[in-house]
């Protein structure tokens, strides 16, 4: 266990809505990443928070957002959902900004019918 | 684009073999680290190497960083069922501090 929650482990949906995922760094963790994972694409960064401020950008679509609260606590909102954004989301959280470390969470599946 | 290709892409042995990963990049990282995913979990942390030459071994697990800091290898003795799975490398660029994952090897070992 990585001590990273993520939630739902399952989500499925249609084209054209919007769902949010959830994630729960580990206890004193400050930085929370997120991850898409498909089979052709491999394991793409999304976007890194560090203690609520985005600190890293990477190849984030404009339909997707995300936000760290102040518990530290993240949330990855997708939106306009298309079928090509099937895949597993994954959060994964690091102590500092730096992110010598990741642990992963176990991901949520996406997938848009 | 910094990538980082792996190779081979598939691997299916039997239980006892050896076998060699390699994760070849043409840019330099700080460090690279390389972590096993098994299905239905997140990449688990395996070794982190920052220096180049730098060698270390995690039981069966031998690794490698290139001399230059563009490329490393995961070396299996005596493979084991338990060791199946997908083997991810990550550089990380120290000016950005952010990870550039591998395209991944799966890994079958069979009993």
């Amino acid at each position: 266990d990585s001590g990273v929650t993520q939630t739902p482990k399952h989500l499925i949906t249609a084209t054209g809505q919007r769902v949010t995922l959830r994630c729960s760094p580990r206890s004193g963790d400050l930085s929370v990443y997120w991850y898409q994972q498909s089979l052709d694409q491999g394991l793409q960064f999304l976007i890194q928070y560090y203690n609520g401020e985005e600190r890293a950008k990477g190849n984030i679509l404009e339909r997707f957002s995300a936000q760290q609260f102040p518990d530290l606590h993240s949330e990855l909102n997708l939106s306009s959902l298309e079928l090509g954004d099937s895949a597993l989301y994954f959060c994964a959280s690091s102590a500092g900004p730096w992110g010598e470390k990741l642990f992963f969470g176990s991901g949520t599946q996406l997938s848009v019918l | 684009t910094q990538l980082l290709e792996q190779s081979p892409q598939f691997l299916s042995i039997q239980e006892g073999e050896n076998l060699t990963v390699y994760c070849n990049s043409s840019s330099v990282f700080s460090s690279l680290q390389w972590y096993r995913q098994e299905p239905g979990e997140g990449p688990v942390l395996l070794v982190t190497v920052v220096t180049g030459g730098e060698v270390k071994k995690l039981k069966r697990l031998t690794f490698q960083f290139g001399d230059a800091r563009k490329d490393s290898s995961l070396h299996i003795t005596a493979a084991q069922p338990g060791d199946t799975g997908l083997y991810l490398c990550a550089g990380v660029n120290t000016g950005t501090y952010k990870y550039i994952f591998g395209t991944g090897t799966r890994l079958k070992v069979l009993a």
